[in-house]
């Protein structure tokens, strides 16, 4: 079974600054795709970024892009020039292909945007 | 437009009661899916299906029931062998081909008093 780590449950910037959310899983499937969703205070799950496993190179959707570390089952998110919107809570999110039709979510990481 | 839509946004219950949550999507999705979320534990998987008539558990389905009679429809039942239902609850879908295509819900937040 996979499992997804989110090590840090808050985290706080200040507006325009960089933040760096950090999520780590396990699994010993070689075809997957990882995922970070935001949640804001309406609760909607909205999809921030997207790394497929089999690419090296990393994902990044304007102020957001994702360190992937493949070998140490890592997969980071850094949020740019951070703004009051941002405030949310982030999910890391695992979906592998063998096991089919699931994604699987870590605890999430609630980031606040400080004016 | 397409979307899943989730009645009630809030849903009240006496415990012992079983109660439906309902979860609706015009978006032509395959699968579809029902998770709980709760403070500190992330979203976890209840019940998932792929196709109508056929679903599977998935890692919390004790105490939970659903039914896949139609392709836009997958409700809930929260029973009252659930020990810890108030919790809020989203659903989801996926398209059939690609990983991409989950669409989810706006969520009921189930309060058992």
């Amino acid at each position: 079974a996979q499992t997804v780590t989110q090590s840090q449950p808050e985290m706080s910037v200040q507006e325009a600054e960089t933040v760096t959310l950090s999520c780590t899983y396990d699994t010993s499937e070689s075809n997957y795709y990882l995922f970070w969703y935001k949640q804001p205070p309406s609760r909607q799950m909205i999809l921030v970024i997207r790394q497929e496993a089999y690419k090296q190179q990393n994902a990044t959707e304007n102020r957001f892009s994702v360190n992937f570390q493949k070998a140490a089952k890592s997969f980071s998110l850094k949020i740019s020039d951070s703004q009051l919107g941002d405030t949310a809570m982030y999910f890391c999110a695992f979906y592998g292909v063998a096991s089919g039709s699931r994604l699987t979510f870590g605890e999430g990481t609630q980031l606040t945007v400080n004016p | 437009d397409g979307g899943i839509t989730q009645s009630p946004k809030y849903l009240f219950r006496k415990e012992g009661q079983n109660v439906t949550l309902s979860c609706e999507q015009n978006l032509n999705h395959d699968a579809m899916y029902w998770y709980r979320q709760d403070p500190g534990q992330g979203l976890r998987l209840i019940y998932y299906s792929q196709i109508v008539n056929d679903f599977q558990k998935g890692d919390i389905a004790e105490g939970y029931s659903v039914s896949r009679e139609k392709k836009e429809s997958f409700p809930l039942t929260v029973t009252s062998a659930q020990k810890n239902p108030t919790a809020f609850y989203l659903c989801a879908s996926r398209t059939g081909t690609g990983v991409y295509g989950y669409t989810f819900g706006s969520g009921t937040r189930l309060t058992v008093v």
